[in-house]
């Protein structure tokens, strides 16, 4: 049962214009979201969160939005480069225990953006 | 400041073989993360340390994988014996506090 879903395996987009890319999630207890980037052969590395307290985060280029009533983010890159071409992973934090927190994982949208 | 270390960075055994993955996180990050990232999944959580401490093992098959962070820092992950479901890129990864983890670079694991 998947509690972080990208329901979009890909998206293609052209240089310049803006890239959206959509994260839903089932467990109304996540409290801290997290968008990652990969590229091939590399690890996961981070690029923007957001608290749930929060419905905006923007650094630079990003953008992630969150609609906690629609258990929504989504991640907007303005403009797109042809260097954003990776896989975006979307995570939401849960709470384990007083010992710490996790981080589950959605199976992540693979963008290219085409010069 | 130096990144998650891991190795090695790839490695093909046969089925029933054992294989040991290394972990050396972020000096001064409490918790380390070992996840496994199958062919067109995202990472899933096998076991998370904090410190030397297990926080949650829950999803770690136990029969055949086993983990330890002696001392808290460095890490190893075992498979033992290898099934061809085991074929993943294994992650490690350390943060400093909830929320934001940082990742190593994987170990690519072929089980033939």
């Amino acid at each position: 049962d998947q509690q972080v879903k990208q329901n979009s395996p890909s998206l293609s987009v052209q240089e310049g214009r803006i890239s959206i890319l959509n994260c839903d999630y089932t467990n109304s207890m996540f409290d801290y979201f997290l968008w990652y980037k990969k590229y091939p052969a590399e690890g996961p590395t981070f690029l923007i969160s957001i608290s749930s307290i929060k419905d905006k985060n923007e650094d630079g280029r990003f953008t992630v939005f969150l609609n906690k009533s629609a258990k929504h983010l989504s991640l907007h890159i303005v403009p797109s480069q042809p260097g954003d071409s990776a896989v975006y992973f979307c995570a939401a934090s849960e709470r384990l225990n007083q010992a710490g927190t996790a981080l589950i994982f959605g199976k992540g949208t693979t963008l290219s953006v085409s010069s | 400041e130096a990144g998650v270390a891991q190795s090695p960075r790839y490695k093909i055994i046969e089925k029933r073989q054992s294989v040991a993955f290394w972990c050396n996180p972020i000096s001064g990050h409490a918790t380390l993360y070992w996840y496994q990232q199958i062919l067109g999944q995202g990472p899933k959580l096998l076991i998370q340390f904090q410190n030397n401490g297990v926080v949650d093992d829950s999803q770690l098959p136990k029969d055949r994988f086993s983990a330890e962070r002696l001392k808290g820092v460095d890490s190893t992950l075992k498979i033992q014996p290898a099934k061809l479901e085991d074929s993943a890129v294994y992650l490690c990864a350390s943060s400093f506090r909830d929320g934001e983890a940082f990742f190593g670079q994987g170990t690519r694991l072929t089980v033939v």
